[in-house]
């Protein structure tokens, strides 16, 4: 159980466009859904939280108009990266929750490459 | 601000050896977590230690946490190749911040065959 998926798992796209991400949890409800950006051989880092029905809230430093995040379902989280440059290369990985106090079950992480 | 801690950074072992890797938090934690991240992939959640002084084992894996529930260890005994990954700790951002963690920098383990 507890499985989440993210798609796509690697995308390459020209500077100046947008890039959407899919989180979907599989087999269970996520109340709440985590988006974290990893770079290479260092810690994750949170980006921004989304509940269902809500408006995500972002961490100090996250652009929101930049990295938009719609949680329309219980089992559905996107990320789009507007306008994406060079410098938004990275991992993104997202994640989902039953509740706080619930542990987190990772996407398998999708490598954007921005040329 | 509320920090974790971990270490060391890296730790190569040759296999067959054991391993332990240590997590301090600046703040009390209602719980810790672990997980694990193979080379390329996702970190997996292997484990939440919720009591204060409470041991958990994973067969070859043993979580402690501590009485004050500001660190823990994972401790591997006789590791295998299998081992290899980098093993993070997190725990609850203070004041309950909706399921929000924080994680430490994490343990990168390499194992010699």
């Amino acid at each position: 159980g507890a499985v989440v998926s993210q798609h796509p798992s690697w995308v390459i796209c020209k500077s100046g466009t947008s890039v959407k991400i899919e989180c979907r949890s599989l087999d269970f409800q996520a109340t709440t859904m985590f988006w974290y950006r990893q770079f290479p051989k260092q810690s994750l880092m949170l980006m921004a939280t989304s509940n269902e029905g809500s408006k995500a809230t972002y961490e100090q430093g996250v652009e929101k108009d930049k990295f938009l995040i719609n949680h329309a379902s219980l089992t559905l989280s996107t990320l789009t990266v507007t306008s994406a440059h060079p410098e938004d290369s990275s991992f993104y990985i997202c994640s989902a929750s039953q509740g706080s106090t619930y542990e987190q079950y990772f996407g398998p992480g999708t490598r954007l490459t921005v040329t | 601000g509320q920090q974790v801690m971990q270490i060391p950074q890296y730790q190569h072992v040759q296999e067959g050896e054991d391993f332990t890797t240590y997590c301090n938090s600046s703040t009390t934690l209602s719980n810790i977590q672990w997980y694990k991240q193979r080379p390329g992939g996702h970190p997996v959640f292997l484990i939440q230690l919720v009591k204060s002084g409470e041991v958990k084992k994973q067969k070859r894996l043993t979580f402690q946490f501590g009485e004050a529930k500001k660190n823990s260890s994972l401790h591997i005994t006789a590791t295998q190749t299998t081992d290899v990954g980098t093993y993070f700790c997190a725990g609850p951002r203070s004041y309950n911040q909706g399921g929000k963690l924080i994680f430490g920098q994490g343990t990168e383990l390499s194992v010699k065959p």
